[in-house]
């Protein structure tokens, strides 16, 4: 199993630009989240999606755009990029009977 | 004011040192996390508790819900060690299982 993968591992964009940030997870979890992580900062929650079909808030939504395609899969959209996104991102999973979170190894996104 | 604090922030140890990281949270939680965070950026999940104490190898992690504080030693440290610790909680009972992180604590353990 490869647990949680997420691409690209890099990005850097211009301001203005957009991207997709993806992730996948192969172990038949039911919730799946995005987190950014910033120096100084604990890990904060973009959104999630806690199972296939719905997505909710977290606590810094603003300026991105999910998508749970299926229930494998999560994606993160920047419509227009913006140097305040420039950030680690983590996708994480879990089943919905076991607290747990199992992370994807981050995307380093700058934006300049 | 930041619901989950950890101390200290950063702490250098050396090899064979007993090492305790701290913290406190001020929310009603359910369960606390601890998590490590290698140089290499993945996170990987240690330990989660919602009483008590649990061991794992020479990692041990306490929890006082009353006084709502946690602790996570180590024994007997190692350079490999050297990570980010990182705790966090689940606020509240049916709650979707969001975690609370800490901005968490960074070790280095020389040789």
């Amino acid at each position: 199993n490869a647990g949680v993968t997420q691409t690209p591992k890099f990005q850097v964009l211009k301001t203005g630009q957009s991207m997709t940030l993806q992730c996948a997870q192969d172990m038949n979890h039911n919730s799946m989240y995005w987190y950014r992580q910033d120096p100084g900062m604990g890990l904060r929650l973009i959104y999630y999606s806690a199972s296939e079909g719905t997505t909710d808030k977290g606590e810094v939504p603003n300026g991105y755009n999910v998508s749970r395609l299926n229930k494998r899969e999560f994606s993160l959209r920047l419509e227009s990029a913006a140097p305040s996104q420039t950030s680690v991102y983590f996708c994480a999973s879990r089943i919905n009977t076991v607290y747990e979170q199992y992370f994807g190894p981050g995307t380093r996104l700058t934006v300049t | 004011k930041n619901e989950v604090e950890q101390s200290p922030q950063n702490l250098t140890a050396q090899e064979g040192e007993f090492i305790t990281i701290n913290c406190s949270y001020s929310v009603g939680i359910s369960a606390l996390h601890w998590l490590q965070q290698h140089p290499g950026g993945g996170i990987v999940s240690l330990f989660m508790l919602s009483s008590g104490k649990k061991k794992h190898g020479r990692l041990i992690a306490t929890i006082n819900i009353q006084e709502k504080h946690s602790s996570l030693h180590i024994t007997a440290s190692h350079p490999r060690d050297s990570a980010v610790y990182i705790c966090a909680v689940r606020a509240g009972w049916g709650s979707q299982g969001n975690l609370i992180f800490g901005k968490g604590t960074k070790l280095s353990v020389k040789p």
